[in-house]
């Protein structure tokens, strides 16, 4: 069965670095495009990146760019978003999602892994 | 980027009642527009995708309709489990982006 399992939270102060992953299993992670969504405490949900199964063109929210880089290697069916600069209101619970193949929706979610930005 | 508009803010029914959501886009969308439900401390969970077509596994009283720039989800009728906050979300134009959510609470 598909599973994707985040990893990588924790607490950082402001303008530090954190880098989260997400492994996969259960598809074949090279043929499929893969997003990051995040969700605040008790906010609604938030898209953060996309990068298609051959990273040929990334896409980010406002909020991110230029801070976040997400990233793929697709020999450890491995998921990554490079957070840098980090803020207040980038606190959330991060999520790895598929891209449902032929559509920018998201079919398959991990359970989350929490960011905590505080000094 | 495309704002979309969710209501009401919170719906309050009974089990066995139909529940009715709206989601509305500040352009128009065409069909590129996904409902999901969230439960408390789960992920969200892919209901329907492009306005109305069932994702994978999702009982037939979940249904969507709607094009351009108006949308609903129903639920026809109401089961325990159904019970959660619900988002839209559309595939139109980057950046992707969801509604603000439609909590349906026990009545």
């Amino acid at each position: 069965q598909v599973q994707l399992v985040e990893s990588g939270g924790g607490v950082v102060q402001p303008g530090g670095s954190l880098r989260l992953s997400c492994a996969v299993s259960g598809f074949t992670f090279s043929r499929y495009g893969m997003h990051w969504v995040r969700q605040a405490p008790g906010k609604g949900l938030e898209w953060v990146a996309f990068i298609p199964y051959d990273e040929s063109n990334k896409y980010y929210a406002d909020s991110v760019k230029g801070r976040f880089t997400i990233s793929r290697d697709n020999s450890k069916n491995t998921l990554y978003v490079q957070m840098n600069n980090l803020r207040a209101e980038d606190t959330a619970v991060y999520y790895c999602a598929r891209k449902l193949d032929g559509y920018n929706h998201f079919d398959y979610w991990g359970q989350g892994t929490l960011v905590t930005v505080s000094s | 980027e495309i704002v979309l508009t969710q209501s009401p803010a919170t719906l309050s029914l009974s089990p066995g009642e139909r529940a009715t959501l709206s989601c509305r886009a500040s352009q128009s969308i065409s069909s590129f527009l996904a409902w999901y439900q969230q439960k408390p401390s789960q992920a969200p969970r892919l209901l329907i995708y492009d306005a109305s077509n069932r994702a994978t596994g999702i009982p037939a009283r979940f249904s969507g309709s709607g094009s351009g720039t108006d949308f609903t989800l129903s639920i026809s009728s109401l089961e325990p489990e159904d019970f959660a906050v619900y988002y839209c979300q559309q595939r139109s134009k980057w950046p992707l982006t969801f509604g603000g959510g439609t909590k349906v609470e026990i009545k």
